[in-house]
């Protein structure tokens, strides 16, 4: 009954292939993100997206793309893969919980990807 | 969003208090304070979060000072369990949800 999930937990593969990180929620949440963690531990967001539509897009290379299919789920596909996207990538979601008229989401992770790419 | 200042490792002995300090000068009258952990090789985990009033949950306390300046948040017990990265967050109260992570402090708990 895992809240947020993501596969494969490893991944390795050579640089130019096409991979894809999929990531599934089971709590009901409206938002779900990518972020990634690189070799010197910074936690940086990529994606976001509301209800499937992309809300936020952090200067990522357009070799990454996510897709939603439903609201449940965001995938991650990265095509001609780099030694630079070597990292580990969190999945994450949240719910817009109103307080006062102010959003205040919380953000539940998932277990993390990591990637290598040789 | 406001950027945060925070003591990159601290040490705790276990079943004593963790006081894990954050400063936060240029915060926003609508910025929320969150405070999330990251437990080696583990997703961030969400701890507690305040505006300006001192919150308490199951696990943690965090204390938020008058002028909102600084925060501290408070493990009462720390066990190893809690040794992790701590990061202490300052985030608009908007809809797109971005959360901003620093260095954080790294938290040693000692037997």
């Amino acid at each position: 009954d895992t809240a947020v999930s993501q596969t494969p937990k490893y991944l390795v593969t050579q640089m130019g292939n096409d991979k894809s990180i999929k990531c599934e929620q089971n709590l009901g949440h409206d938002t779900m993100y990518w972020y990634k963690q690189d070799s010197k531990k910074f936690l940086k967001i990529m994606f976001s997206y509301n209800n499937k539509e992309l809300i936020i897009n952090e200067t990522v290379p357009n070799r990454f793309s996510p897709k939603s299919p439903d609201k449940a789920h965001l995938n991650l596909h990265i095509n001609s893969l780099e030694l630079g996207d070597s990292a580990v990538y969190f999945c994450a979601s949240s719910q817009d919980e109103a307080s006062g008229g102010i959003s205040t989401d919380t953000q539940y992770f998932g277990p993390g990807t990591r990637l290598t790419v040789l | 969003d406001a950027k945060t200042t925070q003591p990159p490792s601290m040490d705790c002995a276990e079943g004593r208090a963790a006081n894990l300090p954050c400063n936060h000068s240029t915060i926003s009258g609508n910025e929320y304070v969150y405070w999330y952990r990251q437990i080696h090789s583990q997703g961030p985990q969400y701890i507690i979060h305040g505006l300006k009033n001192n919150e308490t949950n199951e696990m943690a306390s965090l204390i938020i000072t008058e002028d909102r300046k600084s925060s501290t948040l408070i493990l009462p017990h720390a066990t190893l369990r809690d040794t992790a990265v701590y990061y202490c967050i300052v985030k608009a109260a908007s809809n797109t949800g971005k959360l901003i992570f620093g260095q954080g402090t790294t938290l040693q708990v000692k037997p």
